[in-house]
């Protein structure tokens, strides 16, 4: 158990579906990230909220929108995605006042658009 | 944008061998992190380091922040099978950042 839960851990949807991606934490901390992992590509980061708060948005898409409630939880909603967003969906929180022991990271939705 | 150079970018090696693998940035970073990703799995935290010079050890797996604060190196002593994975180097560049930069990750093989 990290300490950041995700799910699903797996989820299968067309191209024409709408789903949401959750992740929650119960470790005190007050930033959340999505990144975005592919097969042979480096992590991207897509969103990062601190103190509820979206401070960074990575040129995404539109298709994917998200959503932070309150600091211990994140949402991805997914909506007309391609295959192309097929990857693992990685969710990672932090203290927003300092990186000194990084992030932890969620074990990931592997997505697959068909 | 900041950017790490992690390499190499894989490795096979035999069980029982040493490995090392190392960052390198053209910016100096204030900590640099070391995460495992195991197959199917986010990554998680093996070593942080925190001050210039630093050599810190976790089990087999030793990190050392450079001197330079531009790059770290990682090692692994007699490797096992399950050392297998993607390691990823990450830096955070100073206080208020809430941002890592990562490199791009070292698979490692490891044939028994």
């Amino acid at each position: 158990e990290t300490g950041v839960t995700q799910t699903p851990r797996h989820l299968v949807m067309g191209m024409t579906n709408k789903k949401s991606l959750k992740c929650e934490q119960h470790l005190g901390h007050n930033a959340m990230y999505w990144y975005k992992q592919s097969a042979k590509k480096p992590l991207e980061l897509m969103f990062v909220y601190s103190l509820e708060e979206r401070v960074e948005n990575n040129s995404v898409p539109s298709r994917f929108s998200p959503e932070c409630p309150n600091s211990s939880h994140l949402f991805l909603h997914l909506h007309t995605l391609q295959p192309e967003d097929s990857a693992l969906y990685l969710c990672a929180s932090s203290q927003a006042q300092g990186l000194d022991y990084g992030y932890t990271f969620g074990s990931g939705t592997r997505l697959t658009v068909v | 944008g900041q950017q790490l150079n992690q390499s190499p970018q894989s490795m096979f090696i035999q069980e029982g061998e040493d490995v090392s693998m190392n960052c390198t940035s053209s910016s100096i970073f204030n900590t640099w992190l070391w995460y495992k990703q195991d197959p199917g799995e986010g990554p998680v935290l093996l070593i942080a380091l925190y001050k210039a010079g630093e050599l810190t050890s976790n089990g087999r797996l030793t990190a050392q922040f450079g001197i330079t604060r531009k790059d770290s190196f990682l090692n692994i002593s007699a490797s096992i099978p399950s050392d297998v994975g993607i390691y990823f180097c990450a830096g955070v560049s100073g206080a208020g950042s809430y941002q890592l930069t990562f490199g791009k990750g070292t698979k490692l093989s490891v044939i028994p």
